[in-house]
């Protein structure tokens, strides 16, 4: 597609309930990011796809957090039981080439963003 | 480790000039980037810095000093639509952006 396709848009969802939340990256492009991003601060890095592949996971902040991309295109970030700290905006980003030992700038270009919040 | 600060917020006049600094302390080094976030919109792309110097496109300039680490955004002739939040981000030896919290910016008339 033309740009990121995020979906929801909007999600309101009860303490306890599991979200799923889904990312189009751009036709073709080899890297994925996640990030969540607070009221008022930056992204926070969440994990990082080179294809299919979960490169780094580093920045999820609990095992309730899981994100697949399964056939190196679609992604899906999944947040099981809910919790009010998870409320936030879930950024997803691609850029062309592989990050590791890519050079250039290779920039990563953002979807809009699902807003998630948890009651 | 790595620490990014920038100013969180800004004013100024439509038609003027703002510069908006970042500091960095990065484990690895491979670019910094500017980004404009409008409210509830993606981040967007406005430049790329690896080497020290200044890069200008059109009314925005971006200056980075590896050995400072440090760089800034200049927006020149400032018009009302600049104003949004400005995000530096650095691309550390791991390869994904590490953001600081921006620094959103109010233009007036």
């Amino acid at each position: 597609g033309a740009g990121v396709s995020q979906s929801p848009r909007y999600k309101v969802a009860k303490r306890g309930q599991d979200v799923a939340l889904r990312c189009d990256p751009i036709s073709g492009h080899v890297s994925l990011f996640w990030y969540q991003q607070a009221l008022g601060q930056g992204p926070e890095f969440l994990t990082y796809f080179q294809n299919e592949a979960q490169l780094d996971k580093s920045g999820l902040p609990s095992d309730r957090f899981f994100a697949e991309r399964p056939e190196g295109s679609v992604s899906t970030l999944k947040i099981q039981r809910t919790q009010q700290e998870d409320s936030a905006v879930y950024l997803c980003a691609s850029s062309p080439n592989r990050h590791r030992g890519s050079s250039g700038a290779n920039v990563l270009t953002f979807g809009a963003g699902s807003r998630l919040t948890v009651l | 480790g790595q620490n990014i600060d920038q100013p969180t917020e800004m004013t100024a006049t439509e038609g003027a000039i703002v510069q908006i600094n970042c500091t960095y302390q990065t484990s690895g080094f491979n670019g910094l980037f500017w980004y404009q976030q409008h409210a509830g919109e993606a981040p967007t792309f406005l430049s790329y810095n690896v080497l020290d110097g200044l890069e200008e496109k059109g009314r925005f300039s971006s200056f980075l000093s590896r050995s400072k680490g440090y760089s800034y955004l200049l927006l020149k002739e400032l018009q009302m639509k600049d104003s949004a939040s400005y995000l530096c981000a650095v691309r550390g030896g791991f390869q994904k952006l590490v953001f600081g919290t921006g620094t959103r910016l109010l233009v007036s008339p």
